[in-house]
């Protein structure tokens, strides 16, 4: 079973909005990463999670708030984001972050901001 | 700096063999996978290769050769379902960051 499980499928916001993007994976993952894709174009990383601490933030906005309550979840928070950042936000998962690690994706939310 | 070429597009024949080619320039190098990726679903795991050489799964085989810094992902006795884009990815520094070539789109054709 490798299945991470993303909600919602799809979201709306303003850009005064607030809203999270959710992520859970139950295959004793200690490793968890939010990507983002814009169309036609490959994943780019956002975040790492390693035994539930942030690793990794390549820069990003700070209107991208990532948070990961325990080894199973890993939350996105988004806050005034803008038009350009509408894209599909995938989450991903693997056992540890060495080497020969396979991450596994979810299926993904697409987030459209208006 | 990171940069990995992959061909934009191929189109192939229902039944038949293509190779897509991956050549990377990256400041480090522990391994590269390939993804496939149907339009508007998540990137699905292909293959990894961390030693030079083939890994065969099936209908699917990844070569690599580290000196060259070059992969490729061979399909055989190609299907309609395979028609999707391919992703090569090199993992490039430490806490398994992954850097994504622009992809493939591979169209198979009756």
């Amino acid at each position: 079973d490798t299945e991470v499980t993303q909600t919602p499928k799809h979201l709306v916001m303003g850009m005064t909005n607030k809203k999270s993007l959710k992520c859970e994976q139950h295959m004793g993952h200690r490793a968890m990463y939010w990507y983002k894709q814009k169309a036609k174009k490959p994943p780019e990383l956002m975040f790492v999670y390693s035994y539930e601490k942030l690793s990794i933030n390549e820069s990003v906005p700070s209107r991208f708030s990532p948070e990961c309550p325990n080894s199973s979840l890993l939350n996105l928070h988004l806050h005034a984001l803008q038009p350009e950042d509408s894209a599909l936000y995938l989450c991903a998962s693997s056992q540890g972050t060495g080497v020969g690690n396979t991450i596994y994706f979810g299926e993904g939310s697409w987030l459209t901001v208006v | 700096g990171q940069n990995i070429d992959q061909p934009t597009e191929m189109t192939a024949t229902e039944g038949a063999i293509v190779q897509i080619n991956c050549t990377y320039q990256t400041s480090g190098f522990n391994g590269l996978f390939w993804y496939q990726q149907h339009a508007g679903e998540a990137p699905t795991f292909l293959s990894y290769n961390v030693l030079d050489g083939l890994e065969e799964k099936g209908r699917f085989s990844s070569f690599l050769s580290r000196s060259k810094g070059y992969s490729y992902l061979l399909l055989k006795e190609l299907q309609m379902k395979d028609s999707a884009s391919y992703l090569c990815a090199v993992r490039s520094g430490g806490y398994n960051k992954l850097i994504f070539g622009a992809g493939t789109r591979l169209a198979v054709h009756p």
